[in-house]
């Protein structure tokens, strides 16, 4: 079982939609959940951190954190062509270094 | 500006030749990070140092070497021990001390032949 894992995607949404994109970790000790946006041929961006259970908004984006269940969403409403992407969940499982997902890409389509 | 730079953007080498690529931040973090990101895939982590003179490797750090003798800079050699050298590398930083937000260069493409 792989440490961190996403939906392989790729996800597809209308403009304007909400597009949920998931997350499970395997290691229970881990304290810290990120979510970075790359975008084709570029390097990843940082959109959101997560440190306790529960919900955290900023703007469009909206990450949520259930330690018991070991899992991570973000959310984007109101999807824009420009979100197309490919959306890296990363968890801190071990003091100093964050464990990569695979990515799951997404597409709006207008 | 803050920020990380890598240099070049493109390398390309010959079988058999180790080659550096550089990394340099000047957001004064502690810690800096090296990936390696293959087509399709998420990103493996190199090595990665949280102190000057101090560094560990992550899970794939054979065929590579790093140094960190100032807290700005953070080079890779990629050696001619690494199979499969070819890919995207990307440098990170982050602040350190309990703040894992990490944040990226843009990025070397290396493509060896």
């Amino acid at each position: 079982q792989k440490e961190v894992e996403q939906n392989s995607g790729p996800l597809s949404v209308p403009e304007g939609a909400i597009a949920s994109l998931n997350c499970t970790y395997s290691d229970r000790v881990s304290q810290s959940f990120f979510w970075y946006r790359q975008y084709s041929g570029k390097s990843p961006e940082l959109i959101m951190s997560i440190y306790s259970n529960g919900d955290k908004e900023d703007g469009r984006f909206t990450a949520q954190l259930n330690k018991a269940s070991q899992y991570v969403s973000l959310l984007i409403r109101d999807s824009q062509p420009s979100d197309s992407a490919t959306y890296l969940c990363a968890v801190n499982t071990n003091a100093g270094k964050s464990t990569f997902g695979d990515g799951t890409t997404l597409t709006v389509k207008p | 500006d803050g920020g990380i730079t890598q240099s070049p953007k493109y390398l390309f080498r010959k079988e058999g030749q180790n080659v550096t690529l550089s990394c340099e931040q000047n957001l004064n973090h502690d810690a800096m990070y090296w990936y390696r990101q293959d087509p399709g895939q998420g990103l493996r982590l190199i090595y990665y140092s949280q102190i000057v003179n101090d560094f560990q490797k992550g899970d794939i750090a054979e065929g590579y070497s790093v140094s960190r003798e100032k807290k700005e800079s953070f080079p890779l050699t990629v050696t001619s021990a690494q199979k499969n050298p070819t890919a995207f590398y990307l440098c990170a930083s982050s602040a350190g001390v309990s703040t894992y937000e990490q944040y990226f260069g843009p990025g070397t493409r290396l493509t060896v032949t």
